[in-house]
This record gives structure tokens, C-alpha cells and sequence, in this order.
């Protein structure tokens, strides 16, 4: 069965750092892997997504992260915060146990970004 | 840009009650979802639906659960008698059939049961 382990439920890094946040997935099956954004009262905005090919994808707003299958990861990173990027972020991974696909979510990490 | 829009944004109703969350997905998806987040958790999937037809359930999609797709544009998610512990975030999604993997969701109704 899939799974997701999201490190940290809060990170604060000063705008202009860089933000890593971390996601462990576990799946018994080549993972496709998600990661969502949640601005404060508004819903799940896709980030990026990786289903085969470049390990490395990017995404919206600067962000990108790294399929390592080895380490079996998917951490999210952009070099330079920005106060825009204060959030909460899920990572996620696609559970195909029935015919159609749905998300398994991880706990998510709240991101602050200080001026 | 489409989205995915949902009503109402906010619902607060007496336990026991009968509640309809309603969801307009992008019009040419084919693929519907709900999710729910009770506060403080995770989100957690409770339904797909395609073809007018329920494709998986999660454990917490029991009998007092229904959903519906009554017409060509809203897909609707029914909780005939509410409990103190359904109170949480309801996200509907929908994804199209070239991608079915890639799920957009809507703003949530927040559900208040008291």
C-alpha cells in the first residue's frame, strides 16, 4: 500500500532562503507524486508532478523537486523564498488500489516565511 | 483558467440533519473525486466517480454517504444524517481523461455539525 511521510509539520526560513521541505513516500508500485499548495481558506492548487521520465520537475512559482527513488524521496525546494510563499504544502502520492487513481496525502508542513 | 468550483463555502447544520455539498468540476473532466480534511489532519480521499458509477470507496464512505451526478455539470456529495464527527474541510476534484492522474480541486465546504 502507499504511503506519505511529510518531516517537519512547520518550517520557518527568512524570505530569500532556501526552502526545502521533505517527503518520503513508500509504494509498491512506480509512484506518481504530487505536491499540492494550500494558501490560508483556499483550496489544494497542484504545484508539480512527477509520473515517469526527468527526474527533476518544476513547477509553479520557483518550486521543483527531485524523484530519488534510492532514497525513495520527493523533497520540494526553491532556492529564494518569497513572504508570498507562506502555505501549507502536501505532498502526495497516487494509490491505484480500485480502476480509477486517488491521492494519498501526508500530513502536510506549514511554511512561514519571515521578512 | 477553469476550476473547480463548490457550494456552499460554509455549512453549519444540527446533527442528524441531511446535508448536499455541491461541485461544478471543469467542464470537459470526466473523473470526480471528494476528499475531506477534518481540522488539523490529513486530507483523506473518500470517493471516485466515473462513468456515472462509483469507482472506489474509502472506509469512511459508509451508508450514510452518497453521491450523484444529476446532471451534466454538478456532482453532488449527500450525508443523509450527520455526525458530530463529520464536521471537517470537503474538497470535491476532477481530472480529465488525457490525465487522469492530475486532479484539480475546488475552494472546500466547510462543514459544521453541531
Amino acid at each position: 500500500a502507499q504511503s506519505v511521510t511529510q518531516l517537519g509539520s512547520h518550517v520557518s526560513v527568512s524570505e530569500g532562503a532556501l526552502v526545502l521541505l521533505r517527503c518520503n513516500y513508500s509504494s509498491s508500485v512506480p509512484p506518481y507524486l504530487f505536491w499540492y499548495v494550500q494558501y490560508p481558506n483556499q483550496g489544494l492548487q497542484l504545484l508539480l508532478k512527477y509520473t515517469t521520465g526527468a527526474t527533476l520537475v518544476k513547477g509553479i512559482n520557483g518550486f521543483e523537486a527531485e524523484f530519488k527513488k534510492s532514497e525513495t524521496s520527493f523533497h520540494l525546494t526553491k532556492p529564494s523564498a518569497h513572504m508570498s510563499d507562506a502555505a501549507e504544502y502536501f505532498c502526495a502520492v497516487m494509490n491505484y488500489g480500485g480502476s480509477q487513481g486517488n491521492l494519498i496525502f501526508g500530513k502536510g508542513t506549514k511554511l512561514s516565511v519571515k521578512p | 483558467e477553469p476550476e473547480v468550483t463548490q457550494t456552499p463555502s460554509h455549512q453549519v447544520t444540527q446533527m442528524g440533519q441531511e446535508v448536499i455539498l455541491r461541485c461544478v468540476p471543469i467542464s470537459n473532466h470526466l473523473y470526480f473525486y471528494w476528499y475531506r480534511q477534518i481540522l488539523g489532519q490529513k486530507v483523506e480521499f473518500l470517493v471516485s466517480f466515473y462513468n456515472n458509477e462509483i469507482s472506489e470507496k474509502s472506509e469512511i464512505f459508509d451508508d450514510q454517504f452518497s453521491v450523484e451526478r444529476p446532471d451534466g455539470s454538478n456532482f453532488t456529495l449527500k450525508i443523509r444524517s450527520t455526525k458530530l464527527e463529520d464536521s471537517a474541510m470537503y474538497f470535491c476534484a476532477s481530472s480529465p481523461d488525457t490525465h487522469q492522474e492530475t486532479q484539480y480541486f475546488g475552494p472546500g465546504t466547510r462543514l459544521l455539525v453541531l
